[in-house]
């Protein structure tokens, strides 16, 4: 069946214009992670949707990053006035239930701020 | 402040060899652990899962173990073969978020 799908695949913005990343989680998963890997970086938790909503969003770097899920399904991750450091690449996961269920990624939004 | 601590950070071994991968975590209270694999260029492929209340779990030539009370994990790899060069990475699931090691990078030499 069809995984974790994530638009755009690359993305290259200017620095200080918004970005929407996209993931469309497997069909009928409830809990939907994003995170970002910098390079040279390990893997950086951002925030976890458990249906609609996002029990805490303490992960996210600054007050320029926003993600939203609407209809339990898809989510958009905004980041507002991009910033070099912003680039990275950003993974998607979702899972059926829980934090006691296996994650499934999606191949990830690769953003580039010049 | 709870962490994740993979050791080693890379490892490079000839063909045919069994090895293991070290993961140790901080956090007592986690819901499960689950090893991935990244390949470059990739995303993250889940490789095995372990709930809190179990003590390991095999996929063919892979097995990880679990042990809660001294925070650690093992990944071992049978047989390894060049096919299994990448990165594999460690994450500890807690109540609302995910905690990743900074990885072994891995190389199989043919």
């Amino acid at each position: 069946g069809a995984g974790v799908s994530q638009s755009p695949s690359n993305k290259v913005t200017e620095k200080g214009k918004d970005v929407e990343l996209r993931c469309d989680p497997i069909s009928g998963h409830t809990a939907l992670y994003w995170y970002r890997q910098s390079l040279g970086q390990g893997l950086e938790f951002l925030i976890y949707f458990q249906g609609n909503s996002a029990p805490d969003k303490s992960g996210l770097p600054s007050d320029r990053f926003s993600a939203e899920r609407t209809g339990g399904s898809v989510s958009t991750l905004t980041i507002q006035r991009t910033q070099q450091e912003d680039s990275a690449v950003y993974l998607c996961a979702s899972s059926p239930s829980g934090a006691d269920n296996e994650q499934f990624f999606g191949p990830g939004t690769r953003l580039t701020v010049l | 402040k709870q962490e994740v601590t993979q050791i080693p950070a890379a490892l490079s071994v000839p063909e045919g060899e069994n090895l293991v991968l070290n993961c140790s975590f901080t956090d007592s209270a986690i819901y499960n652990l689950q090893w991935f694999r990244q390949d470059p260029g990739k995303g993250l492929t889940s490789l095995l899962l372990i709930q809190s209340s179990q003590r390991e779990q095999t996929s063919g030539r892979l097995n990880a173990s679990l042990d809660k009370s001294s925070g650690r994990s093992t990944l071992y790899i049978a047989a390894s073969q060049p096919g299994d060069s990448a990165t594999y990475l460690c994450a500890e699931v807690g109540n609302n978020d995910m905690r990743f090691g900074a990885g072994t990078r891995l190389t199989v030499k043919p």
